[in-house]
């Protein structure tokens, strides 16, 4: 089991708002940043949002992450086609016996 | 523009050994770390490790140790991963991922993943 949580799937209908949550611990998400990366069917995974909420160029404004204590989410507004992919968030985590980066399990986003 | 690419698909018998190269080009390669990370078929990412392109240390995650050898050719700026003693588990796709830094760890994030190489173990 992935040290981060996620829900594995998450659904909406185009032009909904979906958020996908991403839970950790004081260890990782509690104390760094956290990351997203999105996997289109059959790809390399792609940075998303990095340092809780900033997006690379080229990441549409849809796309939003925040951070709250031990948890993240990330929020994708008018919902496309396009958009229908695995959702990965990440964190460093800072354990003494073992510092490493972490992930969650993935949630499979479904665009109905 | 910043790119990875690895090399093809592998079949490997259990006990055998394989070699996967990740070739950068459009950045300086010994700038930036590079990590590696593995992912089973119809499963998540998991973080292997990332070895220092300046230096050439490597560190290994738990779980990663002993069989799996990161190495460069800075020459050719190519970071390697080396696994030995394959077993059925092994099979998965490895993909490259440059480091945001020289370094791994916090905010050093994935900024450019290579495309993947798919390894399967199989008798």
């Amino acid at each position: 089991q992935s040290v981060l949580t996620q829900p594995p799937s998450a659904s909406g209908t185009p032009g909904q708002r979906v958020t996908i949550s991403c839970s950790g611990s004081s260890s990782n998400i509690g104390s760094n940043y956290v990351y997203w990366y999105q996997q289109l069917p059959g790809t390399a995974p792609k940075l998303l949002i990095y340092r809780n909420n900033q997006r690379p160029s080229g990441v549409p404004d849809r796309f939003s992450g925040s951070k709250s204590g031990t948890s993240a989410s990330l929020a994708i507004s008018g919902l496309r086609s396009e958009d229908e992919a695995d959702y990965y968030c990440a964190a460093w985590d800072d354990s003494l016996s073992a510092p490493s980066w972490v992930f969650g399990g993935g949630t499979k986003l479904t665009v109905l | 523009q910043v790119q990875l690419v690895q090399s093809g698909s592998e079949l490997k018998k259990p006990g055998a050994s394989v070699k996967v190269s990740c070739k950068a080009s459009g950045y300086t390669f010994t700038s930036y770390a590079m990590n590696w990370v593995r992912q089973a078929p119809g499963q998540g990412l998991e973080w292997m490790g990332w070895i220092n392109t300046n230096t050439g240390n490597p560190t290994y995650a738990q779980g990663f140790t002993g069989r799996f050898v990161f190495s460069l050719d800075t020459s050719v700026s190519t970071a390697y991963l080396q696994i030995s003693s394959l077993k059925a588990e092994d099979t998965a796709v490895y993909y490259c991922a440059r480091g945001s830094t020289g370094y791994s760890g916090y905010d050093a994030y994935f900024d450019y993943w290579g495309q993947g190489t798919l390894v399967t173990v199989s008798s």
